[in-house]
């Protein structure tokens, strides 16, 4: 069972696009987090939201939480080649994260 | 370099050897957890350790895995008798505390087995 849900599972768009992924749950978590991973790398922590109904932005991007702490959204603003990669929603729940299922990005110049 | 640290980046391994892949966490951090992703996959949590303890393990086999943070040195994965279905890219991480609230974590760049 999957409990967080992305889409779209992949996103190929043209530099300067606006961009919207979702991660959906059923489930409430104590907070959630968004990661970038790269080819052959780790993911890296973009951010944190911990409080139903939270936004934060990072430059282009906007991360919003939902009301309910069951669903998330990362909004990414002309999107910039720099941008590609795989993008991982992740739950806390108790001691450790459930990740979601991934949404690959490709920005073409 | 303070980041996490895992080796080897690769390793490949006939069915039925062994596989150790090892981790050493961020200066400070005393919680490791490992990770396993398939290709065009997300991460899947295998066990979360503490020194000299196992926390969780509930995504990890029961057979054939086990996992190890001593007391000093890194932590330990092992996977014995491997088989093709372990082909994956296993990571770990690391965090100063339970309860991940505003921290997240700090991955490493992660292990790419390959069983032949």
């Amino acid at each position: 069972t999957q409990l967080l849900e992305q889409s779209p599972q992949f996103l190929s768009i043209q530099e300067g696009e606006n961009l919207t992924v979702y991660c959906n749950s059923s489930s409430v978590f104590s907070s959630l987090q968004w990661y970038r991973q790269e080819p052959g790398e780790g993911p890296v922590l973009l951010v944190t939201v911990v409080t139903g109904g939270e936004v934060k932005k990072l430059k282009r991007l906007t991360f919003q939480f939902g009301d309910a702490r069951k669903d998330s959204s990362l909004h990414i603003t002309a999107a910039q080649p720099g941008d590609t990669g795989l993008y991982l929603c992740a739950g806390a729940r108790t001691d450790k994260l459930i990740f979601g299922t991934g949404t690959r990005l490709q920005v073409f110049p | 370099n303070a980041g996490v640290m895992q080796n080897p980046r690769h390793l490949v391994r006939r069915r039925g050897q062994e596989a150790r892949l090892r981790c050493s966490p961020m200066k400070g951090h005393s919680h490791v957890y490992w990770y396993r992703q398939l290709p065009e996959e997300g991460l899947k949590f295998m066990v979360y350790l503490q020194k000299e303890n196992i926390i969780d393990e509930s995504g990890m086999p029961k057979e054939r895995f086990s996992a190890e943070f001593p007391k000093e040195g890194p932590s330990i994965l092992r996977i014995q008798q491997v088989v093709r279905g372990d082909s994956a890219a296993y990571f770990c991480a690391s965090s100063p505390q339970t309860g991940l609230g505003d921290y997240g974590y700090t991955f490493g760049s992660g292990t790419r087995l390959t069983v032949v």
